[in-house]
């Protein structure tokens, strides 16, 4: 597809079980970021991406949170041993340019909706 | 540090009529961008309008406008002949540091979930 696409959609996960969540983004974007959107809040920054290079990781809120882009396309961001607060929506955004966010060059996926029972 | 502030949880407004969302920001940047989302109950971020620091006009989209008061450091929008397919969840954002390119992410406020009544 064009837009960026995400998987899973809906995710269940056992408290203590590790989870991974998907990123594609639009072909040739060279950012990408994953945001944190519990409910009824707004996103919150979790990491950055330039290419392959993971430039931000400031937002990530324990090392529980990790997250990858070997490849410069595809993120995967892994969640070990999760807990209930973990329970939220995963954004993925991707832009074409460098780092810059202005205007409407960033562009967001549907999210994966994560519950942690 | 930088902050959003949206005042308004919810807000209700009659088909064809125009609609503010307020949103207030808090920023010592000089240089700085403020965005207009739309998040339908699906889950998509759906840009509406983006408004530079340096932006001498307030920025237009159709029928969203962006009411930029500097001074006040206020960016409210403004939906023009309001559609029931407008309801949803709306977030103002700012973005910081775009001079140095260390515009990297985007500060959230809270949201205002805008109900268009037939």
């Amino acid at each position: 597809g064009a837009g960026v696409s995400q998987s899973p959609r809906y995710k269940v996960a056992k408290r203590g079980q590790d989870v991974a969540l998907r990123c594609d983004p639009i072909s040739g974007h060279v950012s990408l970021f994953w945001y944190q959107q519990a409910l009824g809040q707004g996103p919150e920054f979790l990491t950055y991406f330039q290419n392959e290079a993971q430039l931000d990781k400031s937002g990530l809120p324990s090392d529980r949170f990790f997250a990858e882009r070997p490849e410069g396309s595809v993120s995967t961001l892994k969640i070990q041993r999760t807990q209930q607060e973990d329970s939220a929506v995963y954004l993925c955004a991707s832009s074409l340019y460098e780092g810059g966010v202005t205007g409407n060059t960033i562009y967001f996926g549907e999210g994966s909706w994560l519950t942690v029972v | 540090a930088q902050k959003i502030t949206q005042t308004q949880p919810g807000m209700f407004v009659q088909e064809k009529e125009a609609v503010t969302l307020d949103c207030t920001y808090d920023t010592s940047d000089q240089s700085y961008g403020l965005f207009w989302y739309k998040q339908p109950s699906s889950g998509e971020m759906i840009f509406l309008i983006y408004q530079g620091s340096y932006d001498e006009q307030n920025a237009t989209e159709g029928r969203y406008s962006l009411n930029f008061q500097k001074a006040r450091k206020s960016a409210n929008l403004v939906i023009s002949a309001s559609q029931l397919g407008d309801s949803a969840m709306y977030f103002c954002a700012m973005s910081y540091g775009i001079s140095s390119g260390s515009a990297r992410q985007l500060t959230f406020g809270s949201g205002t979930q805008l109900t268009v009544l037939p």
